[in-house]
C-alpha cells in the first residue's frame, strides 16, 4: 500500500466545509483511495472511495486530481456529529480479498459550536 | 442484520491469564481480520484469514492465536495474558471485490 500523509489534527465550527487533504506522491496506477471515519468508542466505518476526479454520496465527496498524487476529503456544512478521526488509505482494493489495510494516525477533526 | 458482533465488549484479565475474543458475521464474506489499536500506535494487523481454513500472520502477532471455525466466526486467543496486550481489539470482514472492510465494535481489554 502506498505511503499516505494527513493532517494530524483539523478544527472547525458546525456549519462549516471541512476539507481534509492526503498527499500519496507514490500512488500506483492500481490504486484506489479510501476513507474511513472513526467516532470515539467505535470501529472505523468505510465512507467513501475512488479512482480519479470527483466521487460524491450522501456523506461526503472525494476530490482527485489529475496526477493522483493527493486527495482531499470534504464534509459539507459539519456539525457536532462530525467530530472523527479521518484515515486516508490508498492501495490496489480491486479483488484483493485478505488484503489487509494498513491505517496510518489520521486526521482528528474537532467540530465546535 | 448485525454485521459484525464481537464478544465480550469489556474484560478485564490478571496477567498470565487466558481467553478467548469472539467474532461472528453475518455478511457471508471470506476474509475476517483481527485488528489492535493503542493510542498513539493507530490499527495495527494482528492475524487475518482471507477464506475459510486459512489463517495468516500479520503486523503484531505474537502472543495471540486464531480459529477460523468456519466461514462466519474467527475467534483470537490470548494464552497467556500481558500487561502490554491492553487494548482494544476490533475484528474486520472484508468485502472481496473491493476490500471494504466493516468493523466490529470492539472488545477493550485491559491486563493488569
Amino acid at each position: 500500500l502506498a505511503k499516505t500523509t494527513q493532517p494530524i489534527s483539523m478544527d472547525s465550527y458546525e456549519g462549516q466545509e471541512v476539507n481534509i487533504t492526503c498527499s500519496h506522491n507514490n500512488i500506483a496506477t492500481n490504486d484506489y483511495i479510501t476513507w474511513y471515519q472513526q467516532f470515539p468508542s467505535q470501529g472505523p466505518r468505510f465512507i467513501i472511495q475512488g479512482y480519479k476526479t470527483k466521487v460524491t454520496n450522501e456523506v461526503a465527496s472525494l476530490f482527485i486530481p489529475a496526477d493522483r498524487k493527493s486527495s482531499t476529503l470534504s464534509l459539507p456544512r459539519v456539525s457536532l456529529s462530525d467530530t472523527a478521526v479521518y484515515y486516508c488509505l490508498v492501495g490496489d482494493m480491486s479483488n484483493q480479498a485478505g488484503t489487509a489495510l494498513i491505517f496510518g494516525k489520521g486526521t482528528t477533526l474537532s467540530v465546535s459550536s | 442484520n448485525a454485521g459484525v458482533t464481537q464478544t465480550p465488549k469489556f474484560q478485564v484479565l490478571k496477567t498470565g491469564q487466558s481467553m478467548t475474543l469472539q467474532c461472528a458475521q453475518d455478511m457471508n464474506h471470506n476474509s475476517m481480520y483481527w485488528y489492535r489499536q493503542d493510542p498513539g500506535m493507530g490499527l495495527r494487523l494482528i492475524y487475518y484469514s482471507a477464506s475459510e481454513g486459512t489463517t495468516d500472520k500479520g503486523e503484531v502477532p505474537n502472543g495471540y492465536n486464531v480459529s477460523r471455525l468456519n466461514k462466519r466466526e474467527f475467534s483470537l486467543r490470548l494464552e497467556s495474558a500481558a500487561p502490554s496486550q491492553t487494548s482494544v481489539y476490533f475484528c474486520v470482514t472484508g468485502e472481496a471485490e473491493w476490500n471494504i472492510q466493516y468493523f466490529g465494535a470492539g472488545t477493550r481489554l485491559s491486563v493488569l
